[in-house]
């Protein structure tokens, strides 16, 4: 999983497999936290959002989760598929302020 | 199409030779900022402007100044380089809400 602000692990997934990623995040009064997609030669991609009042948010084929409680927040992908590669990395927002992971590079094999 | 564009992609200078990176986007957000990204680190935030004419400092700002004269522009810009600010870097703006829109990025490499 990724710890905002050092290394960058890699997960490898099996084409149709589910996806899960994993961030943990530092400041216990974060009240929004992002999950962006980063391809290679782009930009950051928006996925998905949640704020801390909910503890699950579904998009299409995504699903973040938030655990206050062990300041813990994954990203699900269904049935993963070839265009899912990428650096997916969350963000958190905490006193006004936005602070970024560092990532987690996803291979997905056929 | 609704997107932030930056100038140039790529970009290799030598030490001392002031450049300048645009950034424009066409959203008509009043929110922009500045980010690099270094292997193994999470983006830092460079610069920021909450509006026209307001810019204010965010995690990393030395050696970098930015300028916010019209809404829709927040050029980057390096007075003095050095080598320590090869880097990734990303523009990025959002409008009422807090999803940010970025850039394709600039690769800058100083000599």
């Amino acid at each position: 999983g990724e710890s905002v602000g050092l290394h960058l692990p890699t997960l490898s997934v099996q084409e149709g497999d589910n996806s899960i990623i994993n961030c943990a995040y530092s400041n216990s009064a974060s009240d929004y936290f992002i999950w962006y997609k980063q391809e290679s030669g782009k930009g950051p991609q928006f996925i998905i959002d949640i704020r801390s009042n909910m503890d699950k948010r579904q998009g299409q084929r995504v699903t973040v989760l938030l655990n206050k409680t062990v300041k813990h927040l994954s990203l699900q992908i269904a049935a993963t598929q070839p265009g899912d590669s990428a650096v997916y990395f969350c963000a958190e927002r905490g006193w006004g302020k936005l602070q970024f992971g560092a990532g987690t590079q996803v291979v997905v094999t056929p | 199409e609704a997107q932030v564009t930056q100038n140039p992609r790529y970009l290799i200078t030598v030490t001392g030779k002031k450049l300048t990176v645009t950034c424009s986007q066409n959203m008509n957000h009043e929110y922009m900022s500045w980010y690099r990204q270094d292997p193994g680190l999470g983006l830092r935030q460079i610069y920021y402007s909450m509006n026209v004419e307001v810019t204010d400092k965010g995690d990393v700002p030395e050696g970098y100044k930015v300028s916010r004269k019209e809404k829709r522009n927040f050029p980057l810009i390096l007075e003095s380089p050095s080598p320590n600010q090869t880097s990734l870097y990303f523009c990025a703006s959002r409008g009422l809400g807090e999803k940010l829109f970025f850039g394709s990025g600039t690769q800058l490499s100083v000599l």
